[in-house]
């Protein structure tokens, strides 16, 4: 079983909707959680860190259920422009070496 | 700014031939990884450097070797490239939480 685990979807939705994405991880000693976004053939690229708190930034917002071991991502009033793959990463204290899901494909159409 | 540099971008090798590719980073990071990416696997880690002249290995790193003779290089080897090898290869960066990846480099192995 992977450490990281996320639906790979694809999430298929229009134009205006909201969506969600969960991701779950196995780590318990897992501390730092992040979002990332990839392009098809680019490389991923953070697109927010996810806190105990929650994190919003616009139109997303992330996070952190620590008891029952998922973080999540939500998008509200998707753009075309949404559509790519989003990496889930979770890493443990001590060294940073970042786990990645495999990774939730989005698709919004008009 | 540069960023996180990899060469060669795209790479065509047959089965038994040996490799290089150089990873290069101009914003003076600790943290250096190499990642594998497959369809339907998402971003493997190969191997990971926590310093200058440090190596570790990651979730995948048969068959390949690493060497970080230089803080803002990382090189990953292949000896005797098989077809198992073909993918595309990322290296990124780190200081503690953000990553920050190369463009790629595609691999493929005849």
């Amino acid at each position: 079983r992977k450490e990281v685990e996320q639906d790979p979807g694809p999430f298929n939705v229009p134009e205006g909707a909201t969506v969600a994405f969960n991701c779950t991880y196995s780590n318990s000693a897992s501390q730092s959680f992040f979002w990332y976004r990839q392009d098809c053939r680019k490389e991923p690229k953070l697109l927010m860190s996810v806190y105990s708190s929650g994190n919003e930034d616009g139109r997303f917002t992330a996070q952190l259920n620590r008891a029952s071991q998922y973080i999540s991502l939500l998008i509200r009033d998707s753009k075309l422009s949404d559509s790519a793959t989003y990496l889930c990463v979770g890493s443990s204290g001590g060294s940073y070496i970042p786990t990645f899901g495999r990774g939730t494909s989005l698709i919004v159409h008009p | 700014n540069a960023g996180v540099t990899q060469t060669p971008k795209f790479r065509v090798l047959k089965t038994g031939q040996s490799m290089t590719l150089l990873c290069a980073q101009d914003m003076n990071h600790e943290y250096m990884y190499w990642y594998r990416q497959d369809p339907g696997m998402g971003l493997r880690l190969i191997h990971y450097s926590v310093g200058e002249g440090t190596t570790a290995k990651g979730e995948v790193p048969d068959g390949y070797n690493v060497s970080r003779l230089k803080k803002q290089n990382f090189l990953l080897g292949l000896e005797s490239a098989a077809p198992s090898q073909t993918s595309v290869y990322f290296c990124a960066s780190s200081s503690v939480r953000e990553l920050f990846f190369g463009e790629g480099s595609r691999l493929t192995v005849l």
